[in-house]
C-alpha cells in the first residue's frame, strides 16, 4: 500500500487566493483526520471523518475553512480566503475502524506559505 | 490547561545515555496512549502503544500512571538515530470524539 497520499506537497499562494489541499487515505481505512502543525501550536486537528460523515469539526478556526469527503478514497481541505496566519503544514492521517489501539497513518504533509 | 502537555526540550544526551520523557493528560476519559515519533520535516509515525501495566520494545519503555494521569517513555542505549521530536499522544473513545490528541513535544538531541 502506497499510505496516506497528499498533494500538493508544497503551497505558496498569495494572500486572499483559494487554496486546495487533497489526500488519499489508506484504502479500507474508516477514519479520515486533517491535523494543522506549526510552531507555536503544535498538532492540532482541524476534522475528523467516519465512513465520509464528517464527526467533529471543532477544530476548524472559521469559515475560511472547509472539508469535505465525496467518497472513502478522496478528501479535500479547502481555505478560501487564504490569509498569512493559515501557513502551516497540514496533515491527513488516517484509521482503520476497529481497534482500541488502531494506529492513524499520517501523510507526509502539505507546506502551505500564504503570503 | 492543554489536555496533553510535555516538557519541550531539547535534551541533549550523549550517545548510550539512558532518557526519560514525560507527560501529563488532563481528561480522565482518556482511554488510549501512544507515543509517536517525528523526525524533521517529515510526519509523525507511531513508535509504541502505552499499556496500563507498562510495556517494552527494544530499548524503548512505556509506562502509565491512570491515577496520575502521566505516561513516561524510556529510552536506553540512546542512538543517533533515536534523535528527533517525541509526541506524548491520547485519545477518548467516547462517541464523537475518537481522534487523537497531541503533545507539543519534546525534542531529543544525541550527540556522538
Amino acid at each position: 500500500d502506497a499510505g496516506v497520499i497528499q498533494s500538493p506537497r508544497h503551497e505558496v499562494t498569495e494572500m486572499g487566493q483559494e487554496v486546495t489541499l487533497r489526500c488519499k487515505p489508506i484504502s479500507g481505512h474508516d477514519y479520515l483526520f486533517w491535523y494543522r502543525q506549526t510552531m507555536m501550536r503544535g498538532l492540532e486537528l482541524l476534522i475528523y471523518f467516519n465512513n465520509n460523515v464528517p464527526i467533529d469539526d471543532s477544530g476548524m478556526p472559521e469559515d475560511r475553512f472547509s472539508a469535505k469527503m465525496p467518497n472513502a478514497s478522496f478528501s479535500t481541505l479547502k481555505i478560501q480566503p487564504s490569509e498569512p496566519r493559515d501557513s502551516a503544514v497540514y496533515f491527513c492521517a488516517s484509521s482503520p475502524g476497529e481497534g482500541r489501539e488502531a494506529e492513524a497513518f499520517f501523510g507526509q504533509g502539505t507546506r502551505l506559505t500564504v503570503v | 490547561r492543554k489536555e496533553v502537555e510535555q516538557d519541550p526540550g531539547p535534551f541533549n544526551v550523549p550517545e548510550g545515555a539512558t532518557v526519560a520523557f514525560n507527560c501529563t493528560y488532563s481528561n480522565s476519559a482518556s482511554q488510549s496512549f501512544f507515543w509517536y515519533r517525528q523526525d524533521c520535516r517529515k510526519e509523525p509515525k507511531l513508535l509504541m502503544s502505552v499499556y496500563s501495566s507498562g510495556n517494552e520494545d527494544g530499548r524503548f519503555t512505556a509506562q502509565l500512571n491512570r491515577a496520575s494521569q502521566y505516561i513516561s517513555l524510556l529510552i536506553r542505549d540512546s542512538k543517533l538515530s533515536d534523535s528527533a521530536t517525541y509526541l506524548c499522544v491520547v485519545r477518548l473513545e467516547d462517541t464523537g470524539r475518537r481522534a487523537l490528541t497531541f503533545g507539543s513535544g519534546t525534542r531529543l538531541q544525541v550527540q556522538p
